[in-house]
């Protein structure tokens, strides 16, 4: 199993709403990733898992809530978004600090 | 910041040969990524490069100068389904890549 797998790929939520986004891999890599991406942007890093440990947080407010249940699992859950907050969230895991990412499919994100 | 410096948009004809510019900060710099991107998919990775010259990957190649700040991605022989976003990805230190804004490859018949 080579991929990084994201459930689900579209969701459309209320700003009151809460749900959790799923990122899933059997690879072995020991560090995963939570990124943003709008439109023509490049993607934005949002958290980074090592060793099933959160070591950064760039500075990603706390509507956005990571976890990372066992080293195949990272989830990110969502409470309270904004419009703005509208975009593909990609999950990406890696081997190590020499390997490149390896990137799941996204999940398309739209808060109305 | 990282300074990351790539054209926005590239047009070439198919079965040409494009060069894909990068320029970056050199301070701390530990490695360079190329990463595609297709529209509405995830970037798939390309290459790595931490030493310099040219890496040859089938049709890609990927170039660096570590004194100059400068990487270059040449592709050969285009096909159509190259047409994508090219993500330039420099890393400083033992610090996560940051992404460059992406050139947008356009390929024509």
């Amino acid at each position: 199993d080579t991929e990084v797998t994201q459930t689900p790929k579209h969701l459309v939520m209320g700003m009151t709403n809460k749900k959790s986004l799923k990122c899933e891999q059997h690879m072995g890599h020991r560090a995963m990733y939570w990124y943003k991406q709008k439109a023509k942007k490049p993607p934005e890093l949002m958290f980074v898992y090592s060793y099933e440990k959160l070591s950064i947080n760039e500075s990603v407010p706390s509507r956005f809530s990571p976890e990372c249940p066992n080293s195949s699992l990272l989830n990110l859950h969502l409470h309270a978004l904004q419009p703005e907050d509208s975009a593909l969230y990609l999950c990406a895991s890696r081997q190590g600090a020499l390997s490149g990412y390896t990137f799941g499919s996204g999940t398309r994100l739209t808060v109305v | 910041g990282q300074n990351i410096d790539q054209p926005t948009e590239m047009t070439a004809t198919e079965g040409a040969i494009v060069q894909i510019n990068c320029t970056y900060q050199t301070s701390g710099f530990n490695g360079l990524f190329w990463y595609q991107q297709h529209a509405g998919e995830a970037p798939t990775f390309l290459s790595y490069n931490v030493l310099d010259g040219l890496e040859e990957k089938g049709r890609f190649s990927s170039f660096l100068s570590r004194s100059k700040g400068y990487s270059y991605l040449l592709l050969k022989e285009l096909q159509m389904k190259d047409s994508a976003s090219y993500l330039c990805a420099p890393r400083r230190g033992s610090y996560i890549p940051t992404f460059g804004r992406g050139t947008s490859l356009i390929v024509h018949p």
